[in-house]
């Protein structure tokens, strides 16, 4: 079965400036994805950024930029010029090629962004 | 809006009793899930459905948990004699079958504790 671990429960940032979240994964499949969410308080989980296991390139999505490292199976989420609104609880999330949004979460790594 | 609706956000039951949660997919939306949140964790897979049929339930979802999905469209997750153990936040996602690579669209929840 796929594991998600995410190592950071809190992760802290000043306004404008730059965090990395981690993720590791285990998994014996070569196709599959990986995603992060965020879940703001109160609020819908909502996709931060996904990769698809078989690209080689990160993922980007303005602030927002992945460190994906197949063969440690790491994923890591970088956001750039941290906002106040970017302040949430962020998971981190696997998808087998085969099963369509069946996914294994990680535990959240909450993040708080100070003025 | 167009997204994910739940009902009840927030239920307030007691122990033993019967518990129903509705929710409505994104319209063209083909596949429906039912992930259970805990505090503090990542939300855990419990059961989906692709149009009416129910595809894979999750060994999490007991002898007292039934979903449906009727008509392919609303689901609703009832819990029979609740325990203290059943709360959580049930959260509802559809995605849109085939095509993409199956993201999925998060409701708000439906928080329920038991007493």
């Amino acid at each position: 079965a796929q594991t998600v671990t995410q190592s950071q429960p809190e992760m802290s940032v000043q306004e404008a400036e730059t965090v990395t979240l981690s993720c590791t994964y285990d998994t014996s499949e070569s196709d599959y994805y990986l995603f992060w969410y965020k879940q703001p308080p109160s609020r819908q989980m909502i996709l931060v950024i996904r990769q698809e296991a078989y690209k080689q390139q990160n993922a980007t999505e303005n602030r927002f930029s992945v460190n994906f490292q197949k063969a440690a199976k790491s994923f890591s989420l970088k956001i750039s010029d941290s906002q106040l609104g970017d302040a949430a609880m962020y998971f981190c999330a696997y998808r087998s090629g085969t099963s369509y949004g069946k996914l294994t979460f990680g535990q959240g790594t909450i993040l708080t962004v100070h003025p | 809006d167009t997204g994910v609706s739940q009902d009840p956000r927030h239920k307030i039951t007691k122990r033993g009793q019967n518990v129903t949660f509705r929710c409505d997919p994104i319209s063209e939306h083909n596949r429906l899930y039912w992930y259970r949140q805990t505090l503090g964790q990542g939300p855990e897979f419990l059961t989906y459905f692709q149009n009416e049929a129910q595809l894979e339930k999750s060994r999490l979802l007991s002898d007292r948990f039934s979903a449906e999905r009727p008509k392919g469209s609303f689901s609703t997750l009832e819990i029979q004699r609740t325990e203290q153990g059943d709360s959580a936040m049930y959260l509802c996602a559809s995605s849109l079958l085939p095509g993409g690579s199956g993201e999925l669209f998060f409701g708000e929840g439906s928080r329920l504790t038991v007493l």
